[in-house]
């Protein structure tokens, strides 16, 4: 399966404990993005990746997120001192160039459960 | 600033009959991108079409059109002969100068036997 991998599918964690995701994109894809979809919403974007560069962050990305991507390749995003406010559908896109036509190819989203 | 917005929550249809998803937005750019997303049941999300906004020509991909109409900042999807596997979330998303899509809230699509 050469689509983009997310791990782990589910996470389910007690407010105040730190969480981490990853993101494996289709092998050459050099933009890579982060979206959250809440229940009932469309996904709203976090940030987004050049090779290991972050181009952009979104409000909604508060100082307790982060997310890196060494090397270009997978990558990670931590949730520090989760809130309840943060359970939600996590999903990871690749493109692979600049163009803005060109389709991302969404992973199958990490679902968080903050307790 | 750009939104999407999408005023279905929730459609049905039959199967084999045609259906039209709404969706207007709003940008300031001249040039952009549409795209119609599909989400089935707990499965990712998959491109379904997508219109270039300088172009006039509405797209097609097989049983899936859509009406682009720029001036009033409307772009519909229109399924046609629709299928049981067409069931899912159906999002409109529009792609600026930054990459990232901004999505609508969707339209939850039933089709029935």
């Amino acid at each position: 399966d050469t689509g983009v991998s997310q791990d782990p599918r589910h996470k389910i964690t007690k407010r105040g404990q730190n969480v981490t995701f990853r993101c494996d994109p289709i092998s050459e894809h050099n933009r890579l993005y982060w979206y959250r979809q809440t229940l009932g919403q469309g996904p709203e974007f976090l940030t987004y990746f050049q090779n290991e560069a972050q181009l952009e962050k979104s409000r909604l990305l508060s100082d307790r997120f982060s997310a890196e991507r060494p090397k270009g390749s997978f990558s990670t995003l931590e949730i520090q001192r989760t809130e309840q406010g943060d359970s939600a559908m996590y999903l990871c896109a690749s493109s692979p160039r600049l163009a803005r036509q060109d389709e991302q190819y969404f992973g199958p989203g990490t679902r968080l459960t903050v307790t | 600033a750009q939104t999407v917005t999408q005023s279905q929550p929730e459609m049905s249809v039959q199967e084999a009959e045609t259906v039209t998803l709404s969706c207007t937005y709003d940008t300031s750019e001249s040039n952009y991108y549409l795209f119609w997303y599909k989400q089935p049941p707990s499965r990712q999300m998959i491109l379904v079409i997508r219109q270039e906004a300088y172009k006039q020509q509405n797209a097609t991909e097989n049983r899936f059109s859509v009406n682009f109409q720029k001036a009033a900042k409307s772009f519909s999807l229109k399924i046609s002969d629709s299928q049981l596997g067409d069931t899912a979330m159906y999002f409109c998303a529009l792609r600026e100068s930054q990459g990232n899509l901004i999505f609508g809230k969707g339209t939850k699509l039933s089709v029935k036997p």
